[in-house]
């Protein structure tokens, strides 16, 4: 199995400022036939599903606002939250779909 | 609006058995995989299953390989989970969830509200 990791378990944020966040996968998920890596970002607010902020370990999904960005290759992912807002406590789940079974990172709590 | 609704959820004894069902809208549920994912309380994600467009190909997590059963109608452009010879650590909310396009493995783009399953005596 691929084991996800996430680093910090949680971090607090000024409203305005940039949050970080880090993910490693225990193998490489970037597949050469297509150079694309199986990384998807998503967050997490209580009480609600996840939702799917980047795919393709960079590609934002519609709808999601810019000030998220998604970088890395390879086993090592960043989550960039460049101006934080009110609305992005929440936590946030990597995840790989490179290989079955499909594994999630634990998360990391985002407050002000 | 594109939407996943699961029902089912409930309380049930260990040893028991329980059918989620999951009811897809606004788009062509024939064409997409589908998976099941939960999240026990105060946990994080964890991937149970998946099954193909068509019903014929299925994948499970080894914690309920031969215990859980995927299926999907495509009349009722429904999905379901069989959970048999459930467990205590079966505890947890259960989403329903579409992969991003038409193909085998992609992000989960539309989610479920999910439904909680407690396995207690």
């Amino acid at each position: 199995d691929i084991v996800m990791t996430q680093s910090p378990d949680s971090l607090a944020v000024s409203l305005g400022e940039r949050a970080t966040i880090n993910c490693k996968s225990s193998q490489s998920v970037l597949y050469s036939s297509n150079n694309e890596n199986y990384i998807a970002w998503y967050q997490q607010k209580p009480g609600q599903p996840p939702k799917l902020l980047i795919y393709w370990a960079s590609t934002r999904e519609s709808g999601v606002p810019d000030r998220f960005s998604g970088s890395g290759s390879g086993t090592d992912f960043t989550l960039t939250i460049s101006s934080l807002q009110a609305e992005d406590v929440a936590v946030y789940y990597c995840q790989q779909y490179y290989d079955i079974p499909l594994t999630f990172g634990p998360g990391t709590k985002v407050d002000i | 609006e594109v939407q996943l609704v699961e029902s089912g959820g409930g309380l049930v004894q260990p040893g028991g058995s329980l059918r989620l069902s999951c009811a897809a809208s606004g788009f062509t549920f024939n064409n997409y995989w589908m998976h099941w994912v939960r999240q026990a309380p105060g946990k994080g994600l964890v991937w149970v299953s998946r099954l193909n467009s068509d019903g014929s190909t299925t994948d499970y997590a080894d914690s309920v390989k031969g215990r859980f059963t995927i299926s999907r109608d495509t009349t009722k452009n429904t999905l379901y989970l069989q959970m048999d010879s459930l467990r205590a650590e079966d505890t947890a909310v259960y989403f329903c969830t579409r992969v991003r396009t038409m193909v085998i493995t992609d992000a989960f783009d539309i989610w479920g509200q999910g439904t909680m399953v407690t396995v207690s005596s």
